[in-house]
């Protein structure tokens, strides 16, 4: 069965540095989508992503953050300056198509600000 | 405040015994949810997704009902397994037709005792 990946599966990483996260979404998907969760809480949305633009962010995607499609099969999260509170899952999911469908979701990357 | 939400933090239930877990969503423009199963370690898993028109659907073992009255929904396990035992999510999409970021509830964690 097709699945979403991510790379790396953990990432340690000093405060204030730049950390790009990636996945390869199931290949005939066109949605895609970075979400976070803080150790023990609930998982919440950053960004969504369609025909190579953004489609939708909350309030957490702030400038510190970027996303990017480089080419065919990666999707990328990029968190600029680091911080502390940015310590976390980061889970990257797709879906097939417009409206209502389910979004698959990778393992994440758990990632840890020193 | 959150717009979905979780009765009970954790559910204990016999093996073999069915299983209800119950979610409570307030955005009445809520037209897509969706129930994952988180494992430790894991993304979240699609399990079984419904529509706003309808009001049960069902899947292998697993059922989900739709009360758009009160802004219930919940999510019936058959025959419980030791598989089972994880973190369950419910999640919503206001549904504008676009790649739109889920909205989830902080879970409950479904404990199958052998």
């Amino acid at each position: 069965e097709p699945e979403v990946t991510q790379t790396p599966s953990h990432q340690v990483t000093q405060m204030g540095q730049e950390v790009i996260l990636r996945c390869v979404p199931i290949s005939n998907h066109l949605y895609f989508y970075w979400y976070r969760q803080i150790l023990g809480q609930k998982v919440e949305f950053l960004v969504s992503f369609y025909n190579n633009e953004i489609s939708e962010k909350s309030e957490i995607f702030d400038d510190q953050f970027s996303v990017e499609r480089p080419d065919g099969s990666n999707f990328t999260l990029k968190i600029r300056s680091t911080k502390l509170e940015d310590s976390a899952m980061y889970f990257c999911a797709s879906s097939p198509g417009r409206g209502n469908q389910p979004q698959h979701f990778g393992d994440g990357t758990r990632l840890s600000i020193l | 405040g959150e717009s979905v939400g979780l009765h009970l933090p954790t559910l204990s239930v016999q093996e073999g015994d069915n299983s209800i877990i119950n979610c409570a969503y307030s955005n009445s423009a809520s037209d897509y949810f969706i129930w994952y199963k988180q494992e430790s370690g894991k993304g979240p898993q699609f399990i079984i997704d419904i529509r706003s028109n309808m009001d049960k659907r069902q899947g292998q073992r697993v059922t989900v009902l739709l009360n758009k009255t009160v802004k219930h929904l919940s999510l019936q396990i058959a025959a419980t397994q030791p598989g089972d035992s994880a973190v369950y999510f419910c999640a919503e999409n206001i549904g504008r037709g676009g790649a739109d970021g889920l909205t989830f509830g902080k879970g409950t964690h479904l404990i199958i005792q052998p």
